[in-house]
């Protein structure tokens, strides 16, 4: 599975957009890009996912570059519940398909 | 569907004793996998399942670790002779069997602490 790159912190104020960057340049073609979060003594949760289109749905949405080098997270309108690690993952489609490769993720603080 | 559900959510052991963590997947999702979360860190893959059979299993994965999925229903994950750096947080996730797409959801996890 590729190797992924986020910043380590990132702040937002309530209410705005929050725009989580993530770099997978070694992505491959059967890949797809993940994203889940991670509140404080939880387990991930799942977020979004994606292949090439943008996609969108209740949580965020998810913005693929062209060519799928690289990737952003949007979280329309941050709330404090929002503060969490967000992990950015890609992930072959195959069938054999077992482990996912996390990174350390990106620690979102939303202040009011 | 009540998610993925991990006992016990917490566990105090003494060094040297061996605990077992139980998981118990989205009903009928064929794969099942375990990773380990030590603080301030990402998860770790360790092994996964599809239905009984264990397809692969990480280096992470000691000799003092075993997992068990007996009738590819819930897994155990077991630790002999535990050490102070087992303590971690143990997720278990699970996801459906398909050709393309196939989500993990994730468990609440069970938080080790050996002393």
């Amino acid at each position: 599975d590729a190797k992924t790159t986020q910043p380590p912190s990132m702040d937002c104020a309530e209410g705005r957009a929050a725009n989580l960057p993530c770099n997978h340049s070694t992505i491959s073609g059967n890949e797809y890009v993940y994203w889940y979060r991670q509140i404080h003594s939880q387990g991930p949760q799942y977020i979004i996912h994606g292949l090439k289109n943008n996609e969108t749905n209740e949580m965020a949405s998810l913005i693929i570059t062209e060519d799928r080098k690289s990737s952003t997270l949007i979280l329309p309108h941050a709330t404090l519940r929002d503060t969490a690690v967000y992990y950015c993952i890609v992930r072959g489609m195959n069938t054999n398909a077992g482990k996912s490769t996390f990174g350390d993720g990106t620690t979102l603080t939303v202040k009011p | 569907d009540t998610g993925v559900s991990q006992n016990p959510r917490h566990k105090i052991t003494k060094r040297g004793q061996n605990v077992t963590f139980r998981c118990d997947p989205i009903s009928e999702h064929n794969r099942l996998y375990w990773y380990r979360q030590t603080l301030g860190q990402g998860p770790e893959f360790l092994t996964y399942f599809q239905n009984e059979a264990q397809l692969e299993k990480s280096r992470l994965l000691s000799d003092r670790f075993s997992a068990e999925r007996p009738k590819g229903s819930f897994s155990t994950l077991e630790i002999q002779r535990t050490e102070q750096g087992d303590s971690a947080m143990y997720l278990c996730a699970s996801s459906p069997e398909a050709g393309g797409v196939q989500t993990q959801y994730f468990g609440p996890g069970t938080r080790l602490l050996v002393l």
